[in-house]
């Protein structure tokens, strides 16, 4: 079973609407969450990180995080074509392996004109 | 301001040669990472670095082979390439390996082709 499960896509979204993507982790004790940006050919880059439950809101960008069903979420609000690129949540362990991020394999986001 | 940089960008090996992925970090971070990614895998990461002087094999060290050669730098040596180890390597860094909110900072990767 992986550790850090997203759907691959691709998520279609119409331009200006909200996409909603998903992440589940198994390691009850996880204690941090990221979420990256990928342009296809280019490295991740760092989009925001969220470590307690609830919700956490840079620009358009929500992550909503919930413990205790081991689920953090991303949208999008006013999805632009410039969005669409390949998202990656990923997941900090217990105390004992900080900094070593297990990522999912990362969910494909296509904006539509 | 470089950040994370990586050299080569791009390699073919034949199965069975050796060489060295080099990386440098300009960001004064104590901790270095390797990943590897895949498709379909995600990344995964390969050995780290929590500071100078100390590796720890991460996921999939099986073939690799790291150096700290100081607080900038973190090499990645596979000493007899196979074509398993075809992938996108990523070089990233972070200001420790602890604390909520520790972000990693990637460098831009390094296409490698084992033929």
């Amino acid at each position: 079973q992986k550790e850090v499960e997203q759907n691959s896509g691709p998520l279609s979204v119409p331009e200006g609407a909200i996409a909603s993507l998903n992440c589940t982790y198994s390691d009850r004790g996880s204690q941090s969450f990221f979420w990256y940006r990928q342009y296809s050919g280019k490295s991740p880059e760092l989009i925001m990180f969220i470590y307690s439950n609830g919700d956490k809101e840079d620009g358009r960008f929500t992550a909503q995080l919930n413990k205790a069903s081991q689920y953090v979420s991303l949208l999008i609000r006013d999805s632009q074509p410039s969005d669409s690129a390949t998202y990656l949540c990923a997941v900090t362990g217990t105390t004992d392996s900080w900094g070593k991020l297990q990522f999912g394999a990362g969910t494909q986001v296509v904006v539509t004109p | 301001n470089a950040g994370v940089t990586q050299t080569p960008k791009f390699q073919v090996l034949k199965t069975g040669q050796s060489m060295t992925l080099q990386c440098a970090q300009d960001m004064n971070h104590n901790s270095m990472y390797w990943y590897r990614q895949d498709p379909g895998m995600g990344l995964r990461l390969i050995y780290y670095s929590a500071s100078e002087g100390t590796t720890d094999k991460g996921e999939v060290p099986n073939g690799y082979n790291v150096s700290r050669l100081n607080k900038r730098e973190f090499s990645l040596r596979l000493e007899s390439a196979a074509p398993s180890q075809t992938s996108v390597y990523f070089c990233a860094s972070s200001v420790s390996t602890g604390g909520g909110g520790n972000t990693i900072y990637f460098g831009e990767g390094s296409w490698l082709t084992v033929v």
